[in-house]
């Protein structure tokens, strides 16, 4: 079955350490996006890429790095210079006018 | 001015009761108009999309565009305690600063009380 895998599940991060955060699809789509979940603030648009070897900062990039080396991976970086990084991650990827999302990964800073 | 309008609730009805969720939106440039359901902890999954004004109906779902009002809304009839999740309404086109994307409203939380 064609979808989005998104691991882990679950994560812990300590105080100044760096996560990458897993995103692999399998639909054959161009572009894919990283969306932080918060509650009662939506969807918020961290990095989106169109195409290999491209990306480009969303609203909140600040804290957060990307990489687009392959088609079906997407990976995340939350980087020790994002201050509140405990949220839930989501990713998509775009066929035609919709996405599709993965189950999310949700991030804690213990 | 946030470009997709969305009232967060939290939104709570007794089962059977019909639903209404709304969103507005700001920039005329937009054209098609999507409605995800997200179950907690889960990813938002598509529950219906339209492109023209009007209205478009799957099941007990019905979802309703008026462009000349920037107004998009989605009816539940006959609530199941199974629809209790967060509505997403989401808009596609041109954004305010350029770019085709997908824009999302904040979601509404809805509780279907058996």
């Amino acid at each position: 079955d064609g979808g989005i895998t998104q691991s882990p599940k679950y994560l812990f991060r300590k105080e100044g350490q760096n996560v990458t955060l897993s995103c692999e699809q399998n639909l054959n789509h161009d572009a894919m996006y990283w969306y932080r979940q918060d509650p009662g603030q939506g969807l918020r648009l961290i990095y989106y890429s169109q195409i290999v070897n491209d990306f480009q900062k969303g609203d909140i990039a600040e804290g957060y790095s990307v990489s687009r080396e392959k088609k079906e991976s997407f990976p995340l970086t939350v980087t020790s210079a994002q201050k509140n990084p405990t949220a839930f991650y989501l990713c998509a990827s775009q066929g035609g006018y919709g996405y599709t999302f993965g189950s999310g990964t949700r991030l804690t800073v213990v | 001015q946030k470009e997709v309008e969305q009232d967060p609730g939290p939104l709570s009805v007794p089962e059977g009761a019909i639903v209404s969720l709304n969103c507005t939106y700001s920039n005329s440039a937009f054209q098609y108009f999507m409605w995800y359901r997200q179950y907690s902890r889960k990813g938002p999954e598509l529950l219906m999309y339209t492109y023209s004004s009007g209205n478009k109906e799957d099941g007990r779902f019905t979802a309703q565009v008026d462009k000349s009002s920037k107004y998009i809304s989605l009816f539940i009839r006959d609530s199941q305690p199974s629809d209790s999740a967060t509505y997403l309404c989401a808009i596609w086109g041109l954004s305010l600063q350029g770019a085709q994307k997908l824009v999302f409203g904040q979601g509404t939380r809805l509780t279907i009380n058996p």
